[in-house]
């Protein structure tokens, strides 16, 4: 079955700067990548996600590329915000009907 | 995208009981799926919920313990059953279309003691 593997496991980054979440995946039948911002105490919130057609896609200060032939797939958040704060799971799929293997999360904290 | 109706939010429940959390979707969904969180950790798929049929069960979790419906295309319900504190958990309920991706519920904070 698929694997999916999350660095790094906390991230530390100063306001204003940027943070850079990398993932790996095994199986290469996966297809759909999305990325989930979960605060404490609440569901796992879709920020983005990526089709296997497609190598990059931006929505304001986030961004996800996706290299399928090393199997590999990147959160970036540019100008962090303490409300960023939160932790975030990467996932891969065949498809977007599928389920859904996670990654471990990484715990974002932004300093102000 | 899709808005996800998940109750109740928490509960706590005393060992051998059975409690049953529902899931409102409010547009008719392809898929429904139920995860479980341990605290601090990442999720993991209990089931994929088929709408008019038996549930599909990721190893490791069975329906006498996880007994799954999915009378129509916006509704789902998980029971927890014979409950020990090994249950207690976040679960999740979660739905997927092609229109908007694959978003979750608030979950449900479950604690046996």
């Amino acid at each position: 079955g698929e694997n999916v593997e999350q660095h790094p496991s906390t991230l530390s980054v100063q306001e204003g700067d940027s943070a850079v979440i990398k993932c790996t995946y095994s199986d290469s039948a996966s297809n759909y990548f999305p990325w989930y911002k979960q605060e404490l105490g609440k569901g796992p919130q879709l920020i983005i996600d990526i089709r296997s057609n497609v190598g990059e896609k931006k929505d304001q200060r986030i961004a996800v590329t996706l290299n399928k032939t090393a199997k590999h797939f990147s959160l970036h958040i540019t100008e962090t915000q303490p409300e960023d704060s939160a932790v975030y799971f990467c996932a891969a799929s065949p498809s977007s009907a599928r389920q859904l293997t996670f990654g471990s999360g990484t715990q974002l904290t932004v300093l102000p | 995208s899709a808005v996800i109706s998940q109750k109740p939010s928490r509960d706590i429940c005393q060992r051998g009981t059975s409690l049953t959390i529902q899931c409102q979707v409010d547009s008719q969904v392809t898929m429904m799926f139920w995860y479980r969180q341990q605290p601090g950790q990442s999720l993991t798929l209990i089931a994929t919920a088929n709408q008019g049929s038996e549930a599909t069960y990721e190893s490791g979790f069975v329906i006498d313990k996880f007994p799954i419906s999915r009378p129509n295309l916006t509704f789902s319900t998980l029971t927890v059953s014979n409950m020990s504190p090994e249950d207690s958990s976040i679960y999740l309920c979660s739905a997927s279309d092609d229109r908007f991706g694959y978003t979750f519920g608030s979950g449900t904070r479950l604690t046996v003691v």
